[in-house]
């Protein structure tokens, strides 16, 4: 079992640029999640998703695009990186019961640089 | 004022002490959950509870429902405990998108 797998670990962009940040699951969770962290907010909901072909904005999803084609994998896309978009990303999946998120498993998370 | 506060922000204690981390939250949650970020930056899950109290090794996690209110406390404090620590709450009104506390950051001296 790999856990949840997310890569890059750090990616430089300049302003404009598009990316994909990658997170794959080998647990046969249902529920997979987006989240940001920057310094004194905490972790924020970007975007969510209870199962393939479901998901659902959190929290700051604009400026980010997600897909659910499979239940391993959650693609999250940068459609037109921007300094603010500066910030440090985890993935998390769990099982859930009721599509409610049970305790999370996180990725080693990827430290983006928009200039 | 966010849904979910944590105190202290920082805490210093010397190796061995006994150590308590308070969350309090705003809503009404279905459960709460307390991560540990370590200084390389992962996160793990340490509990997930909705009522009462969960022990696992030197952690403690206890709830109180009615006043809104978690504690994490860790037993014979060692070095190795000192990283951040996140209360994150699921909430009754949008159960899918947990919120989270800022976190308290633990340095535990030898």
């Amino acid at each position: 079992n790999a856990g949840v797998t997310q890569t890059p670990k750090f990616q430089v962009l300049k302003t404009g640029q598009s990316m994909t940040l990658q997170c794959a699951q080998d647990m046969n969770h249902e529920y997979m999640s987006w989240y940001r962290q920057d310094p004194g907010m905490g972790l924020r909901l970007i975007h969510y998703s209870v199962g393939a072909g479901i998901t659902d904005q959190g929290e700051v999803p604009n400026g980010y695009n997600v897909s659910r084609s499979t239940t391993e994998d959650f693609p999250l896309r940068l459609l037109s990186a921007a300094p603010s978009q500066t910030s440090v990303y985890f993935c998390a999946s769990s099982y859930s019961r009721d599509r409610l998120p049970s305790s999370l498993h996180f990725g080693n998370g990827t430290r983006l640089t928009v200039t | 004022k966010n849904e979910v506060e944590q105190s202290p922000q920082n805490l210093t204690a010397q190796e061995g002490e006994f150590i308590t981390i308070n969350c309090s939250y705003s809503v009404g949650i279905s459960a709460l959950h307390w991560l540990q970020q370590h200084p390389g930056g992962g996160i793990v899950s340490l509990f997930m509870l909705s009522s009462g109290k969960k022990k696992h090794g030197r952690l403690i996690a206890t709830i109180n429902i009615q006043e809104k209110h978690s504690s994490l406390h860790i037993t014979a404090s060692h070095p190795r405990d000192s990283a951040v620590y996140i209360c994150a709450v699921t909430p009754f009104q949008g159960a899918q998108k947990l919120v989270f506390g800022q976190g308290t950051r633990l340095t535990i001296n030898p």
